[in-house]
C-alpha cells in the first residue's frame, strides 16, 4: 500500500518568514494529495490540494508544489502568521488516503 | 458548510467492554471511512466504506472492529472487546469520490471521538 513520509516534524519559523513541509510517496499510482491542517481537538481541515496532472497550485500564502518523476510534493506557505501554528498532514490518494507523519509548525510572533 | 457529526465527543469505557462510535457523513457521500489518531502520532486509516460494504481495511481493522450503515444517514464503528491500545482519537470522514478530479473534493472530517479505555 501507499507509504507517505513527511518532513520535518517540527518547525519553528518567526512570524512573516515562510514555512516549508515535505512529502514523499511510495505509490506512483496515486493521483491527488491534499494537506490538512490540524487544530488541538479538533478532526484534520482540508487547506489545499493539488491532482496529479498539475505541477503547483497557489492559494493566497499557500502553495504546493507537486514532482512525479521524484514522486515528492511540497507545502510552502509564506508570510506566516501566528494563527498558522498547527499539525499539517500530507497525504496521498489511490484508492484510499493516506497520511503523513505530520509537522507541528510553531509560528513565534 | 456541510459537516461530518460525530458522537459522543468523549468516551470512557472499561477494558473489554463493547463501544459504538457513531458518524453521520455529509448526506450527499457516497464514501465513508474511520481513521484513528493516538495522541502525538500520525492519522492511521482504518476501513472505507462503499455501497453498504467495506472497500480496504488496513491491519489495524482486524476482528474486534465492525462497521455499519444502519440507516441512510449513520455510519458506526464497532469495536467489540476494547483493549487500552484502542484508546485514542477516531474520526470519521466522507468524499464523494476517493479520487475525484473535482475540485476541494477532498475528505470531509468530523472533528472525532475520544476514546479512553480504562
Amino acid at each position: 500500500g501507499e507509504n507517505v513520509e513527511q518532513h520535518p516534524s517540527t518547525l519553528s519559523v518567526q512570524e512573516g518568514d515562510s514555512a516549508v513541509i515535505k512529502c514523499t510517496y511510495s505509490d506512483s499510482a496515486s493521483n491527488y494529495f491534499p494537506w490538512y491542517k490540524q487544530e488541538l481537538g479538533k478532526g484534520p481541515q482540508l487547506i489545499i490540494d493539488i491532482r496529479s496532472n498539475v505541477g503547483e497550485k497557489k492559494d493566497q500564502r499557500i502553495a504546493v508544489t507537486l514532482n512525479k518523476t521524484a514522486k515528492h510534493f511540497s507545502l510552502h506557505i509564506t508570510e506566516t502568521q501566528p494563527e498558522d501554528s498547527a499539525v499539517y498532514f500530507c497525504a496521498a490518494i489511490n484508492n484510499d488516503m493516506r497520511f503523513g507523519a505530520g509537522t507541528r509548525l510553531t509560528v513565534k510572533p | 458548510e456541510p459537516e461530518v457529526t460525530q458522537t459522543p465527543s468523549h468516551q470512557v469505557t472499561q477494558m473489554g467492554q463493547e463501544v459504538i462510535l457513531r458518524c453521520v457523513p455529509i448526506s450527499n457521500h457516497l464514501y465513508f471511512y474511520w481513521y484513528r489518531q493516538i495522541l502525538g502520532q500520525k492519522v492511521e486509516f482504518l476501513v472505507s466504506f462503499y455501497n453498504n460494504e467495506i472497500s480496504e481495511k488496513s491491519e489495524i481493522f482486524d476482528d474486534q472492529f465492525s462497521v455499519e450503515r444502519p440507516d441512510g444517514s449513520n455510519f458506526t464503528l464497532k469495536i467489540r472487546s476494547t483493549k487500552l491500545e484502542d484508546s485514542a482519537m477516531y474520526f470519521c470522514a466522507s468524499t464523494i469520490y476517493p479520487d475525484s478530479w473535482g475540485v476541494n473534493y477532498g475528505y470531509t472530517f468530523g472533528s472525532g471521538t475520544r476514546l479512553t479505555v480504562v
